[in-house]
């Protein structure tokens, strides 16, 4: 099975920078996701990793360390539009193709 | 990106009854598709893999002579839910991607409500 843990609630202030880490385990890694959803929305896609380092996509970035099985979502100059879930996702290598399992989820708050 | 198009957005059902939810690739086509459960506050579960021209691959816990997969195109896969109990409302999603190694794209999500 895979195991994929992130914080269930951050609180940011406006402007500032937040940083949402996940931790996974899993057998047949092929990539780490993140994605953003609002409530009662579909979730829309930020970022994505398969080899370690850092990817940068303007004020979002991620970064990936596959040997330690970890990885972080950077949030700089926050806005308010930013509240959402913050959804880190591992795809699998399986024998039927690939597919991709999310985690909990890190509710997001950003303040004034 | 890569557009997705799930209806219907939201649907109301008496229980006992069925309710058809169809996912569709709009600008490429798709062999494979998901279908993904989300409860209230809760991340996304897998439900199945929707495998065009063959069985769906469910996943562990799920009936699937209860949620009915057909994927009879390379542009759209369709969930059934039948003999619909309150315990089944729930948000259904769907996803798509144009390859085995790209993004997946997801739907716009149906707010299923069992009454």
């Amino acid at each position: 099975g895979q195991n994929i843990d992130q914080p269930t609630e951050m609180t940011a202030t406006e402007g500032a920078i937040v940083q949402i880490n996940c931790t996974y385990q899993t057998s047949g890694f092929n990539g780490l996701f993140w994605y953003q959803q609002h409530a009662g929305e579909a979730p829309t896609f930020l970022s994505y990793n398969v080899l370690d380092g850092l990817e940068e996509k303007g004020r979002f970035s991620s970064f990936l360390s596959r040997s330690k099985g970890y990885s972080y979502l950077l949030l700089k100059e926050l806005q308010m539009k930013d509240s959402a879930s913050y959804l880190c996702a591992v795809r699998k290598l399986t024998g039927g193709g690939n597919k991709l399992t999310f985690g909990t989820g890190t509710q997001l708050k950003v303040e004034l | 990106g890569a557009v997705v198009s799930q209806h219907p957005s939201w649907v109301i059902c008496k229980s006992g009854t069925s309710v058809k939810i169809e996912c569709r690739s709009l600008d490429f086509q798709a062999t494979t598709m998901f279908w993904y459960r989300q409860f209230p506050k809760q991340s996304l579960m897998l439900m199945a893999t929707s495998n065009e021209g063959s069985k769906a691959t469910y996943e562990q816990g799920v009936e699937k002579d209860k949620f009915l997969i057909n994927h009879a195109s390379l542009t759209l896969s369709t969930l059934t839910v039948t003999s619909a109990h309150p315990e089944d409302s729930s948000f259904y999603i769907c996803s798509a991607r144009p390859g085995q190694n790209t993004e997946a794209f997801f739907g716009q999500g149906t707010r299923l409500t069992v009454v």
